[in-house]
């Protein structure tokens, strides 16, 4: 069964950092979303992207973010300065169409030190 | 106002019982509502999505819409200790399927 997968499963890196996480979304999907999840702490969303472009954004989604789809089959959530408060489980999920389903990959794991 | 609330429990339920979830939004233009479960750590897995008011049932599993009362709840008849999760209901609006999740309730069941 096809499925969305990330990496990486856990990414630590220093205040002040760049870092790029990676999502492939399920191959015949055509919209794509980033959420993240603060620990013990609900999912929120952040960004959904759609005909490369973003279509929606959040308040959460700054300056400091951005995504990206640099080929056919990557989805990129980068973060240029990251901020403790970054700290958080981030999940791509992908869907097939506007008011379809959303499948969610396994998450990425990032810590801010 | 949140724009969806749910009982954050625990839910204590014995093995082979009914657990009833429950979820209200606030946006009455909303337009689909899901409800996913989550493993402590893990991602969010779809359980089943419903539309229209009523009831839809999938296996053990029957999600129950009142678009009136702003309502959407998740009924799991035979529970296992294995259901034991957290579940999230999940409300869509606008163009592009923009989530909004609940907090979550914690469902216990008990061997």
């Amino acid at each position: 069964e096809p499925e969305v997968t990330q990496t990486p499963s856990h990414q630590v890196t220093q205040m002040g950092q760049e870092v790029i996480l990676r999502c492939v979304p399920i191959s015949n999907h055509l919209y794509f979303y980033w959420y993240r999840q603060i620990l013990g702490q609900k999912v929120e969303f952040l960004v959904s992207f759609y005909n490369n472009e973003i279509s929606e954004k959040s308040e959460i989604f700054d300056d400091q973010f951005s995504v990206e789809r640099p080929d056919g089959s990557n989805f990129t959530l980068k973060i240029r300065s990251t901020k403790l408060e970054d700290s958080a489980m981030y999940f791509c999920a992908s869907s097939s169409g506007g008011t379809d389903t959303q499948y969610f990959g396994p998450g990425t794991r990032l810590t801010v030190l | 106002q949140k724009e969806v609330e749910q009982n954050s429990g625990p839910l204590s339920v014995p093995e082979g019982a009914i657990a009833s979830l429950n979820c209200t939004y606030s946006d009455r233009g909303s337009q689909s509502f899901f409800w996913y479960r989550q493993y402590s750590g893990k991602s969010p897995e779809l359980i089943m999505f419903i539309y229209s008011n009523g009831d839809k049932e999938d296996g053990r599993f029957t999600a129950q819409l009142n678009k009136a009362s702003q309502y959407v709840s998740l009924l799991i008849r035979d529970s296992q200790p294995s259901d034991s999760a957290t579940y999230l209901c999940a409300v869509m609006k606008g163009n592009f399927n923009k989530f909004y999740f609940g907090s979550g309730t914690k469902l216990n069941v008990k061997p």
